[in-house]
């Protein structure tokens, strides 16, 4: 089974510029992750989706960060305009679409590294 | 205080000696606990699970929650150059039907098995 693919693996950008990642989840999983991971942090849960819709994007910064998921498959993050803290790791994850238990593993692409000057 | 915390390091252990990784939390909602490896440039991996209290082993490897002490640990016995990566805490509560999932990351501690 393919794993969960991201691309680019690393962009650098002037701040105030535009840059947008995309993913492409495991076959046949429902729900996908796009995470902020910061150097030395946990990663931070940006957006939910549970096939093409919204479940969760309580800490999505909305006035810069826009994420979309058409046709239920891949998904885009973009950030526009780029801001020097926005410097991390976007990670994608995938996961089966959940049918009542809490316990829902989660598989993580590789990530694209951000850097913002 | 934060959701949940977990000492950064670094670790640094030589080869064959156990290891000891923690976490604490507060929020009393969390019913699963994950453990997940992340090695340098890449995502973390899965390595193990616990649902509610209790040890779960597997392989070298050993999950203990304790939920009266909000207080979680991952063992891993006999440790491995290969070992060495950064090792991430997450907890999720009961799902709510709402459809969200958020599990709630440690900044994870960086361990390196010395040959």
């Amino acid at each position: 089974e393919a794993g969960v693919a991201q691309s680019p693996r690393y962009k650098i950008i002037e701040k105030r510029q535009s840059v947008a990642f995309w993913c492409n989840p495991i076959s046949g999983h429902a729900t996908l992750y796009w995470y902020q991971q910061i150097l030395g942090q946990g990663p931070k849960l940006l957006i939910q989706f549970q096939n093409n819709g919204v479940v969760d994007d309580s800490q999505l910064p909305k006035d810069r960060f826009s994420a979309e998921r058409l046709k239920g498959v891949d998904s885009t993050l973009k950030i526009q305009p780029a801001k020097l803290e926005d410097s991390a790791v976007y990670l994608c994850a995938s996961s089966r679409k959940i049918s009542g238990f809490s316990y829902n593993e989660q598989f993580f692409g590789p990530g694209t590294r951000l850097t913002v000057l | 205080q934060k959701e949940v915390e977990q000492d950064p390091g670094p670790l640094s252990v030589p080869e064959g000696a156990i290891v000891s990784l923690n976490c604490t939390y507060s929020n009393s909602a969390f019913q699963y606990f994950m453990w997940y490896r992340q090695y340098s440039r890449k995502g973390p991996e899965l390595l193990m699970y616990t649902y509610s209290s209790g040890n779960k082993e597997d392989g070298r490897f050993t999950a203990q929650v304790d939920k009266s002490s909000k207080y979680i640990s991952l063992f891993i016995r006999d440790s491995q150059p290969s070992d060495s990566a950064t090792y991430l805490c997450a907890m999720e509560p009961i799902y709510s039907g709402a459809g969200s999932y958020q599990l709630t990351f440690g900044k994870g501690t960086k361990l390196s098995v010395i040959p």
